[in-house]
């Protein structure tokens, strides 16, 4: 079983829509949570960071995490053709991993059409 | 200034071929990485450079050789690399590795084929 678990998608939904992107994970050390956003051909931008369980809103943006059942969320409102990419959750906070190391999701890839 | 620059942007090269990859930040962070992502894949950590000192090696290939000048810069040299080395390398940087709660900026990356 993989650390953690994210569903590649592709998803594709409206302008407008509501969307919701979820990982799981296995580790229960892990305390710090995040969402990267991630254009082709391009790296990653930080988007979403969250410590522990509880919600965190940045404009249409939410993060969620709940830690009793190992599941982080990222809801997008209002949807637009720019937030098309692909969105990696990521994790750390387990003091046996390697310095600095974040553990990805595969990621999910979005397309918001016109 | 979250911008952490990486050049080139785009590199072609040949099995034989001798090339660096080049990664600059200027936020005083003092852990660099090098993560290498193939495509609809997650990024791969392959090197942590944690106050210019090497702190990891991910059974990483010799035909990778990181190099950290200074706290600025990273490079990663390349040589003899073989076809399913193409991907894209990105670097990122964090504050402090020794944090838990570290967040990682990434570079641009830069898009490696060969040949």
């Amino acid at each position: 079983q993989k650390e953690v678990e994210q569903d590649p998608g592709p998803l594709s939904v409206p302008e407008g829509a509501i969307v919701s992107l979820n990982c799981t994970y296995s580790n229960s050390a892990f305390q710090y949570f995040m969402w990267y956003r991630q254009y082709s051909r391009k790296g990653p931008e930080l988007l979403m960071y969250t410590y522990s369980s509880g919600n965190k809103e940045d404009g249409r943006f939410t993060a969620q995490v709940d830690k009793s059942s190992k599941y982080i969320s990222l809801f997008i409102r209002d949807s637009q053709p720019s937030d098309s990419a692909t969105y990696l959750c990521a994790m750390s906070g387990d003091r046996g991993s390697t310095l600095g190391r974040l553990y990805f999701g595969r990621g999910t890839q979005l397309t918001v059409w016109p | 200034d979250t911008e952490v620059t990486q050049t080139p942007k785009h590199l072609v090269m040949g099995m034989t071929n001798k090339k660096s990859l080049k990664c600059e930040q200027h936020m005083g962070h003092r852990a660099m990485y090098w993560y290498k992502q193939k495509a609809k894949k997650p990024p791969e950590l392959m090197f942590v450079y944690s106050y210019e000192k090497l702190s990891i090696n991910e059974s990483v290939p010799s035909r990778f050789s990181p190099e950290c000048p200074n706290s600025s810069l990273l490079n990663l040299h390349l040589h003899a690399l073989q076809p399913e080395d193409s991907a894209l390398y990105l670097c990122a940087s964090s504050q402090d590795p020794l944090l838990l709660n570290e967040k990682l900026f990434f570079g641009s990356g830069t898009q490696l084929s060969v040949l």
